[in-house]
């Protein structure tokens, strides 16, 4: 959906390195997710974010810290990747009082990340 | 927040109907059932919702028994570009919880 924005799309890093990804959004959604997949495993939630104050621990948040900078942008960082956070990432949007269905979420086109 | 059980994956052969089950045997009186189609290296988009008997929309048929414990998700005449993995969800409405996806049914079509 291109109201969900992620970049980069693609990212090689190193193990220990500082690694940001960023979630724009133009739906106008107050609550924002980060999950990662692996493959075989599904999605798995990182972190949710219900409004700019808030701020939820999903399934695995070990590793991983979170910014809400705006209703807008929630952006996901790994403080010091290792070689087994390397995944598929994927932010998304909902909004609770959804036409399309109750808290129907929009997801972005993943980033896709490599620690080596 | 209501446990989803659907099986791990599904073959069938294009022009069938196809119908995938979930179970939420502790599914609370507010929750919604919903469902998400996801393409390979794509986010999973929405398909359907529902709460109770059966929905349809122009893509699929939700069908959901009165005790709302399981649901079947029915694609009918399926072609090769309805493989993709399908989830099962349930969704609260009346409370802030989380959302947890699981792993999905992966559906093969063949030809």
């Amino acid at each position: 959906d291109a109201d969900v924005t992620q970049t980069p799309r693609n990212r090689i890093t190193k193990t220990g390195k500082r690694i940001m990804l960023e979630c724009s959004q133009t739906k106008g959604h107050d609550r924002m997710y980060w999950y990662r997949q692996d493959p075989g495993l599904g999605l798995r939630l990182i972190y949710y974010s219900f409004d700019v104050k808030d701020i939820n621990k999903g399934e695995i948040s070990d590793g991983y810290s979170v910014s809400r900078q705006a209703q807008a942008k929630f952006s996901l960082s790994l403080e010091s990747a290792i070689p087994n956070q390397t995944a598929l990432y994927f932010c998304a949007t909902s909004d609770p009082l959804s036409l399309a269905g109750s808290d129907t979420q929009y997801f972005g086109p993943g980033t896709r990340l490599t620690v080596l | 927040l209501a446990k989803t059980t659907q099986p791990i994956s599904m073959d069938s052969y294009e022009g069938q109907e196809v119908n995938i089950t979930c179970s939420h045997n502790n599914i609370a009186t507010n929750d919604y059932i919903t469902w998400y189609q996801q393409f390979p290296s794509q986010g999973p988009r929405f398909i359907i919702q529902g709460y109770k008997t059966k929905v349809t929309n122009e893509v699929a048929s939700l069908f959901i028994p009165a005790d709302r414990k399981s649901s079947t998700l029915s694609l009918p005449r399926v072609s090769l570009s309805d493989t993709a993995v399908y989830y099962c969800l349930v969704v609260p409405v009346d409370r802030d919880d989380k959302i947890i996806f699981g792993k999905g049914t992966r559906l093969h079509i063949l030809p």
